[in-house]
């Protein structure tokens, strides 16, 4: 079975300011994809950047990165500069397969708001 | 392009009554994903699509829960008899059957409110 686990239900930061979300994660399978979404108050799950098991380089996005520790079984994401629009829920989540059409195993989440 | 629609957005219904929830897909999608948010909460998987047979229903919480497709398009998520504890938020997905991360689309979900 996966667990996404995610420590941080709430986090405020100043605009500007990076931060960083933590996520862990645990599962017995050698391959497997890692995800963030970003749920604004209006309720659509939005992706934000992927991390597959086997890749050797972290993922970046645009202001987003995630901090891939396969060791450590943690995938942070990190957001850069953060403006008020990043005000919101952040979920990391998990699929078994490196790729393919499989389901999501979600974190419960960190709401995460940017302070002016 | 149109992203995934659900249908109605709001549903309030009346304890034992039964209700339908609608999810039309990105075009070209195969794969299809059916998921719950409590308040508050993280998202639970309740069932996937692969075309119009469902390979995984492991998340489906009980025998009063059943979905369909049909077309290889829309989705309906049926429960039956409703129970208080079904109030959520229930989410579609649908992701392309290739590419590089397989990310899943989601839809604005229907906000079910057993009374």
């Amino acid at each position: 079975a996966q667990k996404i686990t995610q420590t941080q239900p709430g986090m405020f930061v100043q605009e500007k300011e990076a931060v960083t979300l933590d996520c862990t994660y645990d599962t017995s399978d050698p391959s497997y994809g890692l995800f963030w979404y970003k749920q604004p108050s209006s309720g659509e799950m939005i992706f934000l950047i992927y991390q597959g098991s086997y890749d050797q380089q972290n993922a970046t996005e645009g202001r987003y990165s995630l901090n891939f520790q396969k060791a450590r079984k943690s995938a942070n994401l990190v957001i850069s500069a953060s403006q008020l629009g990043d005000s919101a829920m952040y979920f990391c989540a998990m699929r078994r397969s490196n790729f393919g059409n499989e389901k999501l195993t979600f974190g419960t989440g960190t709401r995460l708001t940017i302070i002016p | 392009g149109a992203g995934v629609s659900q249908s109605p957005s709001n549903k309030v219904t009346e304890k034992g009554k039964d209700v339908e929830l609608r999810c039309d897909p990105i075009s070209g999608h195969t794969a299809l994903y059916w998921y719950r948010q409590r308040l508050g909460q993280g998202l639970e998987f309740l069932i996937y699509f692969q075309g119009n047979s469902a390979p995984d229903k492991s998340g489906l919480p009980s025998d009063r829960f059943s979905a369909e497709r049909t077309g290889e398009s829309v989705s309906t998520l049926t429960i039956q008899r409703t129970q208080q504890e079904d109030s959520a938020v229930y989410l579609c997905a649908s992701s392309f059957p290739a590419g590089a991360t397989y990310e899943q689309y989601f839809g604005p979900g229907t906000r079910l409110t057993v009374t």
